[in-house]
């Protein structure tokens, strides 16, 4: 059974903090491992990460896989209030498969 | 969330009653999925479509139901609602290819008293 763990659950931060979100998982046959922003509502896609060491990077947020390891990190730099969200962490595994395996989540606070 | 329409957003029911929850979408998309999102759980697959006509079962599919006679559309059906069903419902759908990420909607809150 394939398997997403993220660390920490909660985090509360200052404005202006960097962050590191870490997802770590195990899965049988992997594919691609996804970021995802939940505000009040939809989970929102970040990123999609299929291959090691390549950062993948959008404004201030910025991540990295590595496949040796099985893990991915998710960092944020110069946090804002507008960053305060869950971060999920999902996999896509399986050949042929379209179904994402969910880790619990980040819960980001970001105080003024 | 453009592309998603998820409807009702809000829904309180008593146990043993049924409803469905409506999903459609206007990009074409052949992947549809449900979720549902419980505290400390994350977000669980319940059934899943890879096109029209075509479903199966995902992690939690108990006490739900759904079809698929549309592209555009797929209801989840509740027959007979419990207290444990008590949950956030996302819908999700994906693009043809193997690089595309999910997109949801902004899903449904249900209670079942």
């Amino acid at each position: 059974e394939d398997k997403v763990v993220q660390s920490p659950l909660s985090l509360v931060v200052h404005e202006g903090d960097t962050v590191t979100l870490n997802c770590s998982y195990e899965v049988t046959n992997f594919r691609s491992l996804l970021w995802y922003k939940q505000e009040k509502k939809a989970p929102t896609f970040l990123f999609m990460l299929t291959s090691s060491g390549i950062e993948k990077k959008s404004g201030r947020l910025s991540s990295i896989l590595d496949k040796k390891e099985l893990f991915s990190i998710l960092n944020i730099t110069a946090t804002q209030t507008g960053d305060s969200a869950v971060y999920l962490c999902a996999l896509y595994s399986g050949a042929g498969s379209y179904q994402l395996t969910f880790g619990k989540g980040t819960k980001l606070s970001v105080i003024p | 969330n453009a592309g998603v329409t998820q409807t009702p957003k809000f829904q309180v029911l008593k146990t043993g009653q049924s409803m469905t929850l409506q999903c459609a979408q206007d990009m074409n998309h052949e992947y549809m999925s449900w979720y549902r999102q419980d505290p400390g759980m994350g977000l669980r697959l319940i059934h899943y479509s890879v096109g029209a006509g075509i479903t199966d079962q995902g992690e939690v599919p108990n006490g739900y139901n759904v079809s698929r006679s549309t592209t555009e559309d797929f209801p989840l059906r509740l027959l007979s609602a419990a207290p444990s069903q008590t949950s956030v419902y996302f819908c999700a759908t994906k693009g043809g290819g193997r690089g595309q990420p999910q997109h949801f909607g902004d899903g449904t809150r249900l209670s079942i008293l």
